[in-house]
């Protein structure tokens, strides 16, 4: 069955530090997506990230960037020198096949970041 | 419009009444998703349009969810005769395409049935 797992309820950084946010996913299929999401309080998902199953580098954008393990089926987040808007709900999804849409979430992970 | 919009951004019913959330994606967007997200946990798909077409509706809780595309723009997502367990945020996304671009959120209806 495709899982995603995220098992940090809850994280707190220090401004100006970087934190990491684990993800692991669980799938049979060869050709999948992972993707992380940020929804702030407000409510919308914001795109943050995206790494394709077949790609070699991680993928980095501006202070995201996902450390993407294939054998060990993890794709953890990590976000370098934080700031007080980076407090919010973070999702790891993932997509399968070809239809970056249709996307199975994790639990999500609370993160605080303190001043 | 510059993003996806939703309607109404919150929505009370009494048990027993349906209910109808409306989705305006972005201008040009191919692909359609609707979602519902229970309180603390992740987004569940519910169903998604290409175009007009309805090509997968597996995540549809039951037969009172319904939704529909008919311009292959605008969508509605209803549901009947509404349940406590569908309190949830409603959010519908869209996309360009269905592969290699990532899907574009709209901020969600909160449903409350009451």
């Amino acid at each position: 069955a495709q899982k995603i797992t995220q098992t940090q309820p809850g994280m707190f950084v220090q401004e100006k530090e970087a934190v990491t946010l684990d993800c692991t996913y669980d799938t049979s299929d060869q050709s999948y997506g992972l993707f992380w999401y940020k929804q702030p309080s407000s409510g919308e998902m914001i795109f943050l990230i995206y790494q394709g199953s077949y790609d070699e580098q991680n993928a980095t954008e501006g202070r995201y960037s996902l450390n993407f393990q294939k054998a060990r089926k993890s794709a953890n987040l990590v976000i370098s020198a934080s700031q007080l808007g980076d407090s919010a709900m973070y999702f790891c999804a993932m997509s399968l096949g070809g239809n970056t849409g249709k996307l199975i979430f994790g639990q999500g992970t609370t993160l605080q970041v303190k001043p | 419009g510059a993003g996806v919009s939703q309607s109404p951004r919150y929505k009370v019913a009494k048990r027993g009444q349906d209910v109808a959330l409306r989705c305006d994606p972005i201008s040009g967007h191919v692909s359609l998703f609707w979602y519902q997200q229970a309180l603390g946990q992740g987004p569940e798909f519910l169903t998604y349009f290409q175009n007009e077409a309805q090509l997968d509706k597996s995540g549809l809780p039951s037969d009172r969810f319904f939704a529909e595309r008919p311009e292959g723009s605008v969508s509605t997502l209803k549901i009947q005769r509404t349940q406590q367990e569908d309190s949830a945020v409603y959010l519908c996304a869209s996309s360009l395409v269905l592969s290699n671009t990532e899907a574009f959120f709209g901020q969600g209806t909160r449903l409350t049935v009451v």
